[in-house]
C-alpha cells in the first residue's frame, strides 16, 4: 500500500520569506500524481499544486513550486514570499494513475504559521 | 460552478442514533469521493463513486457505514448506531477525469459529526 510521510508537524516563517515543507511517499507504482493541499482553519480543503510523476519538470503556480525527486521518492512545496494567508495546515497527497480509483492517500500534514 | 457542497455543516448526535451526510458533487464530475479526517490526521479514503455505481470501499467502511449515489447525481453517507469513535469530519470530494491531464479532486467543506 502506498504511504505518504510528513516529517515536520509544525513549521513557522516570517512573512515575505520562504519555506518549503518535506512530504517523501513509497510506492511500487512507475506513474502517479503527487499533490499538495491546504486546509485553513475551519475551511475547506484547496489544491495548491500537483505534479505527474512522469514528467520531470517540476510544477510551478506563482509563489508555490515543488521540488519533486522521483528516485528520492521525495516531493517537498516551497512557498516564496510567504503572506500570512499562507498559514494553514498542508497535506501532501498521492494517487495513482492508473486504474478508475485515483483515491488520495495522504500524510498527516504540516501546521504552517506565518508570522507577520 | 458552486463547488461541492455538503450538508449539514454540523451535527452532534448521540450514541446509537443513525445520522445521515448529504454530498453535492460539482455538476458534471462524474466521480465522488468519501473521506473521513480525525483530529490531528490527514483525510483518509472511505469509498468512492462512478456515476451511481460504488465502486470501491474501504476496510475502515464498516457495516454500519452505508453510502448511495442515486441517479448519479448527489450522495448521502449513512451512519448507523453510531458510536463515539464515529466522531470525525466526514469530506466529501469530485472529480471529472480528463484525457491528458491530472484528475484533480475537489473537497467540500466537510461535515463534522460529534457523537456524545
Amino acid at each position: 500500500a502506498q504511504t505518504v510521510t510528513q516529517s515536520q508537524p509544525e513549521m513557522s516563517v516570517q512573512e515575505a520569506e520562504t519555506v518549503t515543507l518535506s512530504c517523501t511517499y513509497d510506492t511500487s507504482e512507475s506513474d502517479y500524481y503527487l499533490f499538495w493541499y491546504k486546509q485553513p482553519p475551519s475551511r475547506q480543503m484547496i489544491l495548491v499544486i500537483r505534479q505527474e510523476a512522469y514528467k520531470q519538470q517540476n510544477a510551478t503556480e506563482n509563489r508555490f513550486s515543488v521540488n519533486f525527486q522521483k528516485a528520492a521518492k521525495s516531493f517537498s512545496l516551497k512557498i516564496s514570499d510567504s503572506q500570512l494567508g499562507d498559514a494553514a495546515m498542508y497535506f501532501c497527497a498521492y494517487s495513482d494513475s492508473g486504474g478508475s480509483n485515483y483515491k488520495l492517500t495522504f500524510g498527516k500534514g504540516t501546521l504552517l504559521t506565518v508570522n507577520p | 460552478d458552486t463547488g461541492v457542497s455538503q450538508n449539514p455543516r454540523h451535527k452532534i448526535t448521540k450514541r446509537g442514533q443513525n445520522v445521515t451526510f448529504r454530498c453535492d458533487p460539482i455538476s458534471e464530475h462524474n466521480r465522488l469521493y468519501w473521506y473521513r479526517q480525525t483530529l490531528g490526521q490527514g483525510p483518509e479514503f472511505l469509498t468512492y463513486f462512478q456515476n451511481e455505481a460504488q465502486l470501491e470501499k474501504s476496510r475502515l467502511l464498516s457495516d454500519r457505514f452505508s453510502a448511495e449515489r442515486p441517479k448519479g447525481s448527489f450522495s448521502t453517507l449513512e451512519i448507523q448506531r453510531t458510536e463515539q469513535g464515529d466522531s470525525a469530519m466526514y469530506l466529501c470530494a469530485s472529480s471529472l477525469p480528463t484525457s491528458g491531464d491530472v484528475e484533480t479532486q475537489y473537497f467540500g467543506p466537510g461535515t463534522r459529526l460529534l457523537v456524545l
